[in-house]
């Protein structure tokens, strides 16, 4: 079975400092990688999305993901963060093909501080 | 502005009552979706539609129904005999089936149930 894994469910930063979301994910298919931002008691926004192409993907907000399929890995980037990054980011996984099902990891809490 | 809706923000209900949560989008999308969150596990599929009249269950599907009439609505009953209601729950929705498309997120609903 697909399966999403966050390393870190919690990463503490201060302001101005680069920070990394680790993200792997398992499949033997062709997949298709997102992260998403949830900022408290609202719904999800997309950060960025791997599809094909170029490795190195640029989002929203300043960050990027490289996707790496050798270790089978997605991990989302910024190299300065500010207080208002203070969210939750979920990294979801589509396989090709199929119906439009995401598979989305636990979750890591992402807290800036001053 | 297009978007999708969802209504209540926060619902209380008591234990033994079914309890309906409405999902509005103005998108034009085929495809809606529900999402239940729980801290820590992130998202979980319960049901989802990709044409109207039509819809598949997720893989947390039992406790829940869902109709699918318009396609401009998909609302989800909580229905008496889901164990543990308590949740987080997203509706979402995608232009299309085909596994190409971003979902959009609406800000949820929180349901607590005692």
């Amino acid at each position: 079975a697909q399966s999403v894994t966050q390393l870190d469910s919690q990463v503490p930063v201060f302001e101005e400092a680069p920070v990394e979301l680790r993200c792997n994910y398992s499949s033997s298919v062709s997949v298709y990688l997102f992260w998403y931002v949830q900022y408290p008691n609202q719904g999800l926004q997309l950060l960025l999305k791997y599809l094909s192409g170029s490795t190195l993907v640029k989002g929203i907000n300043g960050f990027e993901a490289e996707f790496n399929k050798s270790q089978t890995s997605f991990h989302l980037r910024k190299p300065s963060v500010h207080i208002s990054d203070t969210a939750e980011y979920f990294c979801a996984v589509r396989m090709s093909g199929g119906y439009n099902k995401l598979i989305f990891g636990a979750g890591t809490r992402l807290a800036v501080h001053p | 502005d297009g978007g999708i809706t969802q209504s209540p923000k926060y619902l209380f209900r008591k234990e033994g009552q079914n309890v309906t949560l409405s999902c509005e989008q103005n998108l034009n999308h085929d495809a809606m979706y529900w999402y239940r969150q729980d801290p820590g596990q992130g998202l979980r599929l319960i049901y989802y539609s990709q044409i109207v009249n039509d819809f598949q269950k997720g893989d947390i599907a039992e406790g829940y129904s869902v109709s699918r009439e318009k396609k401009e609505s998909f609302p989800l009953t909580v229905t008496s005999a889901q164990k543990n209601p308590t949740a987080f729950y997203l509706c979402a929705s995608s232009i299309g089936p085909v596994s190409f498309y971003e979902q959009y997120f609406g800000p949820g609903t929180r349901l607590t149930v005692t």
